[in-house]
């Protein structure tokens, strides 16, 4: 079965600081996706950064990147010198297939992140 | 354009109520999805659909029923609300059902059934 896991339930960051996020996952698919998404406390899911399965380069995308380790099925997310707008739950999910010919994002828990000033 | 479009923002159903939660994107994305978000938990897939004409069940459908008569809206209707259907449901979009396709999602509707 196909799983995404968050094992951070809550971090704390001191301001400025570099923040890794962990996700790990399990997929028995060659092709996958994974992304991360952002959530506010204002609640809408922003898309952060997205990392193909076949990509041989680490993504990024400005403060964020993305730490994939294929072989140990890992996807942590980097934010570099954090700020307090950066206060939020964080999402990983992954698509892969259900079963049929259709791919799913399958979502883990969240990671709650607090920056401190 | 306006993206993906929820309404209503808010609703207080009593038990046994029905209704429909609203979804339009402008995007001309085929592919749609109704998801459920629960405190402590990730997004659930309640029902998705590929293009017009075409839905699919995912993997908490029950209670829900969904059409797609139109590229743009993908309304989620509860046939009779119970207490557990008290979340925050998010619809969400994307050209594709690819691998790489990023999907880009509603507002969200804050549900509370009593």
């Amino acid at each position: 079965a196909q799983k995404i896991t968050q094992t951070q339930p809550g971090m704390f960051v001191q301001e400025k600081e570099a923040v890794t996020l962990d996700c790990t996952y399990d997929t028995s698919d060659q092709s996958y996706g994974l992304f991360w998404y952002k959530q506010p406390s204002s609640g809408e899911m922003i898309f952060l950064i997205y990392q193909g399965s076949y990509d041989e380069q680490n993504a990024t995308e400005g403060r964020y990147s993305l730490n994939f380790q294929k072989a140990r099925k890992s996807a942590n997310l980097v934010i570099s010198a954090s700020q307090l707008g950066d206060s939020a739950m964080y999402f990983c999910a992954m698509r892969g297939r259900n079963g049929d010919s259709n791919y799913q994002l399958i979502w883990g828990a969240g990671t709650k992140l607090i920056i401190k000033p | 354009n306006a993206g993906v479009t929820q309404t209503p923002k808010f609703q207080v159903l009593k038990t046994g109520q029905s209704m429909t939660l609203q979804c339009a994107q402008d995007m001309n994305h085929e592919y749609m999805s109704w998801y459920r978000q629960d405190p402590g938990m990730g997004l659930r897939l309640i029902h998705y659909s590929v293009g017009a004409g075409i839905t699919d069940q995912g993997e908490v459908p029950n209670g829900y029923n969904v059409s797609r008569s139109t590229t743009e809206d993908f309304p989620l209707r509860l046939l009779s609300a119970a207490p557990s259907q008290t979340s925050v449901y998010f619809c969400a979009s994307s050209y594709t059902d690819r691998v790489g396709e990023t999907q880009y999602f509603g507002p969200g509707t804050r549900l509370l059934v009593l």
